[in-house]
């Protein structure tokens, strides 16, 4: 099946710094989105892109989706101690029609050092 | 506004035995899709139910089958139980139109088969 690369998988920083993950896949997507899963809970969509370009944010978070429809990144700034949880990328794929569902990356665990 | 929810929250069976998982789309929401999310990966699409019929399925076998109400809400249900079967189940509703990529997902059931 069709699989996501998403790096870093885990990341340990200091409150306060900037955060950068990305998502890469040799398949093209029509649809990339982030979304943020704390233990015991389901994921929560954080951004969802359409558009190839496309530049959005939502609070301190910041994702694009590539040109070339294989890639996405997602930035935190600033980062706070309630950030920390696993990160997910996933994506619809081109000619997927909605009807393949998502396909997820791995994640990649923040975690915040006092 | 009601979010997804999904019951039970916990379920513990036995190799062999069937189960039936229950979701509650949010409102408004007329497509629901169901994931397995094994320890440390990310969620794994399983199949996707609109206007009541399944409209996509990912690489699961039969044995896992689901059921979309009028109402919308939805079930998966698990025949022939394997050890492997033991995941986190999330269910995800998304609107119809633009939103249809954009899915939601509820707190998800903890399934252990022993």
């Amino acid at each position: 099946g069709q699989q996501l690369n998403q790096s870093p998988q885990s990341m340990f920083i200091q409150e306060g710094e900037d955060v950068s993950m990305n998502c890469t896949s040799s398949s093209i997507f029509n649809t990339w989105l982030w979304y943020k899963q704390e233990p015991g809970e389901g994921p929560v969509l954080l951004i969802a892109l359409y558009k190839a370009g496309e530049l959005t944010s939502n609070g301190r978070l910041t994702a694009q989706f590539g040109i070339t429809r294989k890639d996405s990144f997602l930035n935190i700034s600033a980062s706070i101690p309630s950030d920390v949880g696993i990160y997910f990328c996933a994506g619809q794929l081109l000619w997927g029609g909605g009807a393949d569902g998502l396909t997820f990356g791995k994640g990649t665990h923040l975690i915040i050092q006092p | 506004e009601t979010g997804v929810t999904q019951s039970p929250t916990h379920l513990i069976k036995t190799r062999g035995q069937q189960v039936t998982l229950r979701c509650s789309s949010q409102s408004g929401h007329n497509t629901v899709s169901w994931y397995q999310q094994a320890l440390g990966q990310g969620p794994q699409f399983i199949f996707q139910y609109y206007r009541e019929e399944e409209n996509g399925r990912g690489n699961f076998p039969p044995r896992f089958s689901g059921l979309q109400f009028p109402n919308y809400s939805s079930e998966l249900n698990v025949n022939a139980l394997e050890l492997d079967d033991s995941a986190l189940y999330l269910c995800a509703s998304s609107p119809a139109g633009k939103g249809l990529y954009e899915q939601y997902f509820g707190p998800g059931t903890r399934l252990t088969v022993t």
